[in-house]
Parts: C-alpha cells; structure tokens; sequence
C-alpha cells in the first residue's frame, strides 16, 4: 500500500532564516505530486504540483520553491522566510483523489 | 479563475442532529468533485463525485452532485462528537489540480 511521509512535524524559525520541508511517497512510481498550505485552518492553498522528475509548476508568486530530484521526492524550500510562510504545508500525492500527508506545522518569527 | 465556494463557515449542533454542507463550484474544465474530513491533521478523503444525480453514501455520511446547479451537499444523520471536523470541499481540473473551498467547521456537542 501507498503511504505518504513528510518531516518535520513542526519547525519554529526566525525570520530570514532557509527552509526545507521534505516529502517521500512509497508504494507507488511516477506519482503527481502536490504541495498545499493551510492558513488558520481553512481551505487549502495549492503551491507548486509536479507530474515527474525536475518538471515543477507553481501555482502562485511567492517566497517559495519546489524542487522533485528523485521519483518519490517532493521538497519545498526557501532562500529567506518571511513571516507571512508561517502556515500549515501539506504534501499530497495522486490524480483523481489525492492522499495527504500528516503535514509541517511551520511558525516563522 | 476558478472559484470553490462552501456553507455555510460554520455550524453548530447537538449530537443526533442531521446537517447538510453545501459546496459550489465555477469552472469551465470540470473533471470531478472532491470532499475531505480534516481533523488535527491531514485531511482524508470521503467522495469523490463524477456524474450528476448518483448519490454515494459511506455509513451516515452521503453526497452528491447537480452538475445542472454546479454544486454539491454533503449530508451527515446522527451526528456523533466524531464528525466534529472541518469538511472541505474541492474541485479537480486538469493535471489532477485541486481547487479548495474555504472549508466548513462542524461542532458538534454532546
């Protein structure tokens, strides 16, 4: 079965700072794959989608960057972080039904 | 620009109590339409509903969709402390995208 892992759980970094957020799906090849963000727990923001390896869309101008160097790997970053990045990041896989996650509580300071 | 549009925000209710979510949708490239349950953490998925008028039920739980209506009401009977949960509402364009709604936030008491 496919599942889904994401880390970390939770980050607290100071404004300016880089990030990295990781995302690894098992159990299935060439999945799409998505990155979210959740802000005040409401309706879920789509960031950047990729269909395969190096090929990244992104939905919205941002602070932000994706990048997916291996099959089953999704990872979202940045340079410096803003305030404005705090949120709840999920990652997702799939195409008709997407499966999330357990997602990164991040808090920018 | 699509737009996905749920209510209402929120609701509250006494377990035992019925309710009906309501989510609409505006897209010119319709694929299929989505609803999640979000508790703490990831949301997991419910329906997921392609062709008008089929009504798809998972134990008190039931959607269905009106393509005519653009829209889409999720139901829940005997509501249970456990359905207390954001329900979200999404819509699939191409590339597997999924546009969210704002979310609906369910309380119910005991």
């Amino acid at each position: 079965s496919q599942t889904i892992h994401q880390w970390p759980a939770t980050l607290v970094q100071p404004v300016g700072s880089p990030l990295s957020l990781e995302c690894t799906v098992e159990g299935t090849s060439n999945p799409n794959l998505y990155w979210y963000r959740q802000a005040a727990g409401r309706g879920l923001q789509l960031l950047f989608y990729s269909v395969g390896i190096g090929q990244i869309s992104s939905e919205v101008p941002q602070n932000l960057s994706a990048s997916r160097p291996q099959d089953r790997q999704f990872i979202l970053s940045s340079k410096k972080l803003l305030l404005s990045d705090s949120g709840f990041y999920l990652c997702a896989w799939g195409q008709d039904e997407q499966f999330f996650g357990p997602g990164t509580r991040l808090t920018v300071l | 620009e699509d737009k996905v549009v749920q209510s209402p925000l929120s609701l509250v209710v006494h377990e035992g109590d019925t309710v009906t979510l309501n989510c609409s949708y505006e897209v010119t490239n319709f694929r299929s339409l989505l609803w999640y349950k979000q508790e703490k953490k990831a949301p997991t998925f419910l329906f997921m509903l392609t062709s008008s008028g089929i009504e798809k039920k998972s134990g008190r739980l039931s959607s269905i969709l009106d393509k005519k209506e653009l829209s889409s009401i999720l139901n829940i009977t005997a509501t249970q402390t456990g359905d207390s949960a954001i329900y979200l509402c999404s819509e699939r364009t191409s590339y597997g995208k999924l546009t969210f709604g704002q979310g609906t936030i369910l309380t119910v008491h005991p």
